[in-house]
């Protein structure tokens, strides 16, 4: 089965700094790869997803990007931080289009 | 875009109490997922639905794959205090092909009173 891994669990970060949060999978290979964001404890919004290694697929226009320098790495980054970038980010992993999705325990960011 | 709805947003139940919840989407499915999310930390895959009609169960946790493929229905039966957590449906939105985006419900809150 799919193991993904996402790090740092928590962050705090201050207005106008930068990110960048790291995923990566094992157990598979080529997988779909996306980013979510869940604000408040309910509701995922899917950001990013990747195909495969350059390609990425953006959602909603917002401060953050993508990128996926490697098939089994994701990263989510951002110039400049805001305070309502804060919320949890869940990576997710996918063997093919039609298969389940697999989570990473999530990163809590807090902009301060 | 694709929307899932699902209901109810939340639900406060009694230990012992049978508890169901739905999702609805306005296009077809080919995939109906059912995830569970404890606090600070990911969902967690509880089952996975590939045929319209299929009915699934995963020990006390039964879910259908709707005939339509545009609803499916998850119960709990006799809930424990360990239920507890929000509860959403997921499934790629099925495009003519386009079927990467994995779309999920707004969730339900369980709590589940001992």
């Amino acid at each position: 089965s799919q193991t993904i891994h996402q790090w740092p669990a928590t962050l705090v970060q201050p207005v106008g700094s930068p990110l960048s949060l790291e995923c990566t999978v094992e157990g598979t290979s080529n997988p779909n790869l996306y980013w979510y964001r869940q604000a408040a404890g309910r509701g995922l919004q899917l950001l990013f997803y990747s195909v495969g290694i350059g390609q990425i697929s953006s959602e909603v226009p917002q401060n953050l990007s993508a990128s996926r320098p490697q098939d089994r790495q994701f990263i989510l980054s951002s110039k400049k931080l805001l305070l309502s970038d804060s919320g949890f980010y869940l990576c997710a992993s996918r063997r093919s289009m039609n298969t389940e999705a697999f989570f990473g325990q999530g990163t809590r960011l807090t902009v301060v | 875009g694709q929307q899932l709805n699902q209901s109810p947003q939340s639900m406060f139940i009694q230990e012992g109490e049978d508890v169901s919840m739905n999702c609805t989407s306005s296009s077809i499915f080919n995939t109906w997922l059912w995830y569970k999310q404890e606090p600070g930390e990911g969902p967690v895959l509880l089952i996975a639905l590939y045929k319209a009609g299929e009915l699934t169960s995963n020990g006390r946790l039964t879910a259908q794959f709707g005939i339509t493929r545009k609803d499916s229905f998850l119960n709990i039966s006799a809930s424990i205090p360990s239920d507890v957590g929000i509860y959403f449906c997921a499934g790629p939105w099925d495009s003519g092909g386009s079927n990467y985006k994995l779309t999920f419900g707004k969730g339900t809150l369980l709590t589940v009173n001992p």
